[in-house]
């Protein structure tokens, strides 16, 4: 079965920084990969997915992330940090029709002024 | 605002109490599911469904019965709450399969003592 790691439990970043997310996933075939956010009180939301094609996935809010393949890895990126990116990030990888999502332990994210 | 509704937001139980949560989506998917959300564990599946009539064990399905009441509503019922089912429990849908990425609700915390 397919499972996801999330190597860092919490990460802080100063305000303007850069920022990356690890994640790498476990699966034999090419996965379906996904990062979903999640703020404090609330649901997840969908920031960015990966199907198939380009390596480079565009999400919303100014993330991107990046399909490794060699590296098992899709690393979530943002240039620029907001004080409003503080929450909870999770990663998921899914095979296409098994309704079996993974979901990683999550990376909680402070942001500091 | 469309989504998917959970009700009720907080919930405490007594050991061998039971309960209903209720969910309901206004997006005309075809897809359902129940996670629940421990820390450290990430979100972990209790049981889906993917179309309307149809229902499956997820990784978790212990201790929980589901009801797709409609297309729209699909509830996880307790009947015997227990300590270890303290969580946070989360409903969410797709169009249809997982593909799109989940809309989730906000969540239900319930506390068992």
């Amino acid at each position: 079965a397919q499972s996801v790691t999330q190597p860092d439990i919490h990460i802080t970043v100063s305000e303007g920084a850069s920022l990356e997310l690890r994640c790498n996933y476990s699966y034999g075939a090419t996965p379906y990969l996904f990062w979903y956010v999640q703020s404090p009180g609330q649901g997840l939301q969908l920031l960015l997915k990966y199907f198939s094609g380009d390596t480079l996935v565009q999400g919303i809010k100014g993330f991107e992330a990046e399909f490794k393949r060699s590296q098992s890895s899709f690393n979530l990126r943002k240039p620029s940090v907001h004080w409003s990116d503080a929450a909870e990030y999770f990663c998921a990888v899914g095979t296409p029709g098994n309704n079996d999502m993974r979901f990683g332990a999550g990376t909680r994210l402070t942001v500091k002024p | 605002n469309a989504g998917v509704t959970q009700t009720p937001k907080f919930q405490v139980l007594k050991t061998g109490q039971s309960m209903t949560l209720q969910c309901a989506q206004d997006m005309n998917h075809n897809s359902m599911y129940w996670y629940r959300q421990d820390p450290g564990m990430g979100l972990r599946l209790i049981y889906y469904s993917a179309s309307e009539g149809t229902t499956d064990k997820g990784e978790v399905p212990n201790g929980y019965n589901v009801s797709r009441l409609n297309k729209r509503e699909f509830s996880l019922r307790l009947e015997s709450a227990a300590p270890s089912q303290t969580s946070v429990y989360f409903c969410a849908s797709t169009p249809t399969d997982w593909d799109y990425g989940y809309t989730f609700g906000s969540g239900t915390r319930l506390t068992v003592v």
